[in-house]
């Protein structure tokens, strides 16, 4: 167990709709990341926060976005959604430092039919 | 910006054979370099991090590592295969403020009986 939360776990719902993903990092965390894994795109990096504030940007498209909370947990929200963003998103964390590595959650699989 | 490539998308050993997966980084600033394992239906998780106190990294699961700067080279390597390691590996980097670890694409290991 990473120590990372995620939920759901399993996620089906229509093109065109909307959902939000949960993360709760490691106590103590104070960074999340979240990735999305498709076979066709492997695991391409979304954004970044670190206590409360965006650190970077990656992949993200604009029809999605996140946010951290004060207590530290994070959502990603996907709108507007397409067939093509079939796949398992992934939340880790870590703390803030040069060499930390990142603790993964079990990943939340969205299927859009 | 960092970044790693990983040869080779599948790589086949026979069991107690030598499992050799390679990756290659790029990084204009002394990197941390990392490896994780991902087995089906779980999240990612760290084998093991390179973070310049030795070349030669030992992580879990009799995996090692080692650290070549004339090769810019991260290997992961373990002398004898065992079934349980079928599984995807993913070779990260990441710089000097952690804000951006990038992954490889990953390279999914199967182990003949």
């Amino acid at each position: 167990d990473s120590g990372v939360t995620q939920t759901p776990k399993h996620l089906i719902t229509a093109t065109g709709q909307r959902v939000t993903l949960r993360c709760s990092p490691r106590s103590g965390d104070l960074s999340v990341y979240w990735y999305q894994q498709s076979l066709d795109q492997g695991l391409q990096f979304l954004i970044q926060y670190y206590n409360g504030e965006e650190r970077a940007k990656g992949n993200i498209l604009e029809r999605f976005s996140a946010q951290q909370f004060p207590d530290l947990h994070s959502e990603l929200n996907l709108s507007s959604l397409e067939l093509g963003d079939s796949a398992l998103y992934f939340c880790a964390s870590s703390v803030m430092g040069q060499g930390s590595e990142a603790f993964f959650g079990q990943g939340t699989r969205l299927t859009v039919v | 910006a960092q970044s790693v490539t990983q040869l080779g998308s599948h790589v086949s050993v026979s069991e107690g054979a030598l499992v050799l997966l390679r990756c290659n980084y790029s990084s204009s600033v002394p990197p941390y370099l990392f490896w994780y394992v991902q087995y089906p239906n779980q999240g990612l998780q760290l084998l093991l991090k390179y973070t310049s106190a030795a070349t030669l990294v030992k992580g879990i699961n009799g995996f090692e590592a080692e650290f070549k700067k004339s090769e810019t080279s991260f290997h992961l390597t373990k002398p004898s295969a065992h079934m349980s390691d079928a599984a995807e590996y993913f070779c990260a980097v990441s710089g000097a403020s952690n804000n951006d670890m990038r992954f490889g694409a990953g390279t999914r290991l199967t182990v003949k009986p």
